[in-house]
């Protein structure tokens, strides 16, 4: 079946720097990626919505300057922490749907997360 | 608006004994409903879902669930727990509400097996 593949699963970072993650598709054509947070023992929470050669929307109360969000081809989508803080410190998920893109109706695929720990 | 309730944080079973993970939902619409399992620090797995076909969906590793309009739930069930089954379970809807199917998540239940 589809598989989206997310690296890397864990980072260790110092506070002040940058990180970047990267959620592929890997046999299925994804413009549509979603981003999502997930602090510990809580549900996910959708940070923003990326699509294929346009500007990602991202949810209320997100920054957009924090979190880059790149879709720069069919088959990959990057998110960015910038100037990483220790709050910024949790899990973060990327899911593709399983059309590849648009509407989440039947199903979505989901990358196997990012643990991201800040020091 | 579409939201989801996951009535128990946290649901105890002996393995062996059935298994009842609790989702009730709110639409306006006909929903998508699903079911996801993750495991500690992994991304999730689809177990199984409705999307207006047969109200009552198999899914995998031997897990059903009932859709009941009447009810507004969507209750996850399976006869015989195993420890592997000890995991997080996320309970999802989706609808065209706001003109797009973002999905709502629930706020996930615990799922513990004790030998």
């Amino acid at each position: 079946g589809a598989v989206v593949s997310q690296h890397p699963s864990r980072v260790i970072c110092k506070s002040g720097t940058s990180v970047k993650i990267e959620c592929r598709s890997l046999d299925f054509q994804a413009t549509t990626m979603f981003w999502y947070r997930q602090f510990p023992k809580q549900s996910l929470m959708l940070m923003a919505t990326s699509n294929e050669g346009s500007k990602a929307t991202y949810e209320q109360g997100v920054e957009k300057d924090k979190f880059l969000i790149n879709h720069a081809s069919l088959t990959l989508s990057t998110l960015t922490v910038t100037s990483a803080h220790p709050e910024d410190s949790s899990f973060y998920i990327c899911s593709a749907p399983s059309s590849g893109q648009g509407a989440w109706i039947t199903e979505a695929f989901f990358g196997q997360g990012t643990r991201l720990t800040v020091v | 608006a579409q939201s989801v309730t996951q009535l128990d944080s946290h649901v105890s079973v002996s393995e062996g004994t059935p298994v009842l993970l609790r989702c009730n939902y709110s639409s306006s619409y006909s929903p998508s409903l699903f079911w996801y399992v993750q495991h500690p620090n992994k991304g999730l797995q689809l177990l199984l879902k409705y999307t207006s076909a047969a109200t009552l969906v198999k899914g995998i590793n031997g897990f059903e669930a009932e859709f009941k309009k009447s009810e507004t739930s969507f209750h996850l069930t399976k006869p015989s727990a195993h420890m592997s089954d000890a995991a997080e379970y996320f309970c999802v809807v989706s609808d065209p509400s706001g003109g797009s199917y973002i999905p709502t998540f629930g706020r996930g239940t615990s799922l513990i097996v004790h030998p």
